[in-house]
């Protein structure tokens, strides 16, 4: 089955990008997903991208896909004390059911 | 606005109870999800229901069952609660039509403590 793989921590200073990196090994994979968990909560969709894109940006996120070497990544630019919280790749393809990765810790310091 | 509740956000439960953990939408979503999380193990499928009364087996669901009698609840069964499914549980719901990218809405989540 699919396997989603992503770095557990991140740190970076405010104002900064950060870049949360995220390899899949499902070729077929359709949809790919970023989703944001804050402390204590579930988690909310942040941003997705259907395989047939290499980009896209939404205001302060861009995601870029390189589909052949199955890897996908969220740069967040000019980071802020609240986007620490915990991120996570998803992806789906022929089960159409979502493959989470462990989640990417990001600590953003003052 | 997609809503999904989940009926506790903190429940203490001892060894060898019974333990149910209800989950509610309001968006007339036909499929719905359990997952449990645990800290560097993401997120993993327990159970999931594509309409009412239709059950399917996740990646890990020794231990627990579901039920699935009308189509706004989803409810995750420990039958006998033990120690290691000390947890945060997480329920989610999504449209049949998921195709336009719209995804999964999930839950505040609800913090299992196994005593």
């Amino acid at each position: 089955g699919e396997d989603v793989e992503q770095s557990l921590f991140l740190s970076v200073r405010e104002g900064d990008s950060s870049v949360i990196n995220c390899t899949y090994t499902d070729s077929s994979s359709t949809y790919l997903y970023w989703y944001k968990q804050e402390p204590g909560a579930g988690l909310q969709l942040l941003t997705y991208i259907f395989s047939n894109m290499d980009m896209k940006q939404d205001q302060r996120l861009t995601v870029l896909l390189n589909k052949k070497d199955k890897h996908l990544s969220l740069r967040i630019a000019d980071t802020q004390t609240g986007d620490s919280a915990i991120y996570f790749c998803a992806a789906s393809g022929g089960s159409y059911i979502p493959t989470f990765g462990r989640g990417t810790s990001l600590i953003v310091h003052p | 606005d997609v809503k999904v509740t989940q009926s506790s956000r903190y429940l203490v439960k001892r060894t060898g109870e019974k333990v149910f953990l209800e989950c509610v939408q309001d968006m007339d979503h036909e499929n719905m999800f359990w997952y449990r999380q645990d800290p560097g193990l993401g997120l993993r499928l327990i159970y999931f229901s594509y309409d009412v009364k239709m059950k399917e087996k996740g990646d890990i669901p020794e231990g627990y069952s579901v039920s699935r009698e009308k189509k706004e609840r989803f409810s995750l069964i420990l039958e006998s609660a033990s120690t290691n499914q000390t947890s945060m549980y997480l329920c989610a719901s999504r449209p049949q039509d998921w195709v336009r990218g719209d995804t999964q809405y999930f839950g505040p989540g609800t913090r299992l403590t196994v005593l």
